[in-house]
């Protein structure tokens, strides 16, 4: 069954750098989305993104973040300027190939530790 | 979206049918109901999704109620590895912006 992949595993980062989380979707899939879960808390909607552009975002996706899809395979998260609050496990999901009621599915995540 | 309520836990034993509630009374004519779960610290996996009729699929069934006002989630035979935390969201399909808003969802424990 196909599945969304996501690298690396596990990311150490020293605050006030810069790190990309990496995502391959499902391959026919055309919706792309962020989400993260800081330990012990709720999943929270980061942005969603279609046709090149950012179709949504929530208030914690600033301006030290953004996402690119920079071939047909890839689709990443660039966090400018690290802070120690962005440590969490960050989720990729796909839906598609059309948007009606697609579930999305769902990588196993990055972990990002700031120290 | 419509807000959904559902127990903070469970307990069922394993091989019996765990029966997850969820209550979405302000619920429209154009949302849908999904289920997901989220093990351990694994991403959340999907489930099953409807919007009017039961579902059925190789992992669980979904029973809505025909005012549409809450949902069971049947898992027919649990086994440890159901253990998880099990989200149900309501959500309006739209061109755009379908993200999922996740609640604290269900705690569920399967028993030996």
């Amino acid at each position: 069954e196909p599945e969304v992949t996501q690298t690396p595993s596990h990311q150490v980062t020293q605050m006030g750098q810069e790190v990309i989380l990496r995502c391959v979707p499902i391959s026919n899939h055309l919706y792309f989305y962020w989400y993260r879960q800081i330990l012990g808390q709720k999943v929270e909607f980061l942005v969603s993104f279609y046709n090149n552009e950012i179709s949504e975002k929530s208030e914690i996706f600033d301006d030290q973040f953004s996402v690119e899809r920079p071939d047909g395979s890839n689709f990443t998260l660039k966090i400018r300027s690290t802070k120690l609050e962005d440590s969490a496990m960050y989720f990729c999901a796909s839906s598609g190939p059309t948007v009606s009621n697609q579930p999305q599915h769902f990588g196993d995540g990055t972990r990002l530790s700031i120290l | 979206d419509a807000k959904t309520t559902q127990p903070t836990s469970m307990d069922c034993a394993e091989g019996r049918a765990a029966n997850l509630p969820c209550n979405h009374s302000t619920i429209s004519g154009n949302e849908y109901v999904y289920w997901y779960r989220q093990i351990h610290s694994q991403g959340p996996q999907y489930i099953i999704h409807g919007l009017k009729n039961n579902e059925t699929n190789e992992m669980a069934s979904l029973i809505i109620t025909e005012d549409r006002k809450s949902s069971t989630l049947i898992l027919p035979h649990a086994t440890l590895r159901d253990t998880a935390v099990y989200y149900c969201i309501v959500r309006v399909s739209r061109e755009y912006g379908n993200k999922l808003v996740f609640g604290a969802g269900t705690i569920l424990r399967v028993k030996s």
